[in-house]
């Protein structure tokens, strides 16, 4: 079993449309949590933290369930902007970040 | 302007060459990776250093060596280079192992 594991999409959805994605983890003791974004051909960029209580950067939503040891990302109000691949990263056994293997998402105009 | 320089920016390689990638930051991080994407499969951690002086191995360390002789540098060095070893390389540093990463802009290597 994949440390982190995403689901590849893609996801195509249409400007303005609400847009979520899941990453599901399996070292129980993983502390530190992060979603980024890579554009095409370019280095990963971090996006969010994720913290316990869930927290918001604009358009942007990150919640952590550590009982059944999964991360979300919510994207209010998608924009053509946010075409991209996005990383879930877990701390993981090795005191490295563990990246999940990215889900695409294609905003349509 | 702060951050994290790779060079070089892409390489065509022989195989059987030997090979340094470099990675140096001025973020004063303590902690530095090599990583290396290949489609589908993510970013897969070669090797990593928590603190200048030292270094451990990641998910695919093997054909790849690494040493941290001060907190700047974390050089990556392919000792004889396989077409496997094809990939685009990513380094990143960050302030503590628990921190989140900055990474460069990668080093694209082809090896033929």
């Amino acid at each position: 079993r994949k440390e982190v594991e995403q689901d590849p999409g893609p996801f195509n959805v249409p400007e303005g449309a609400t847009v979520a994605f899941n990453c599901t983890y399996s070292n129980s003791a993983s502390q530190s949590f992060f979603w980024y974004r890579q554009d095409c051909r370019k280095e990963p960029k971090l996006l969010m933290s994720v913290y316990s209580s869930g927290n918001e950067d604009g358009r942007f939503t990150a919640q952590l369930n550590r009982a059944s040891q999964y991360i979300s990302l919510l994207i209010r109000d998608s924009k053509l902007s946010d075409s991209a691949t996005y990383l879930c990263v877990v701390l993981g056994g090795r005191r490295a970040l563990t990246f999940g293997s990215g889900t695409r998402l294609q905003v349509q105009p | 302007i702060a951050g994290i320089t790779q060079a070089p920016t892409s390489q065509i390689l022989a195989a059987g060459r030997r090979m340094t990638l470099r990675c140096t930051q001025d973020m004063r991080h303590n902690a530095m990776y090599w990583y290396r994407q290949d489609l589908g499969l993510g970013l897969r951690l070669i090797h990593y250093s928590n603190t200048a002086g030292t270094t451990g191995k990641g998910e695919v360390p093997d054909g790849y060596s690494v040493s941290r002789a001060n907190t700047d540098d974390f050089p990556l060095t392919l000792a004889s280079a396989v077409p496997s070893q094809t990939s685009v390389y990513f380094c990143a540093s960050s302030y503590t192992s628990d921190t989140e990463a900055f990474f460069g802009q990668g080093t694209r290597l082809t090896v033929v």
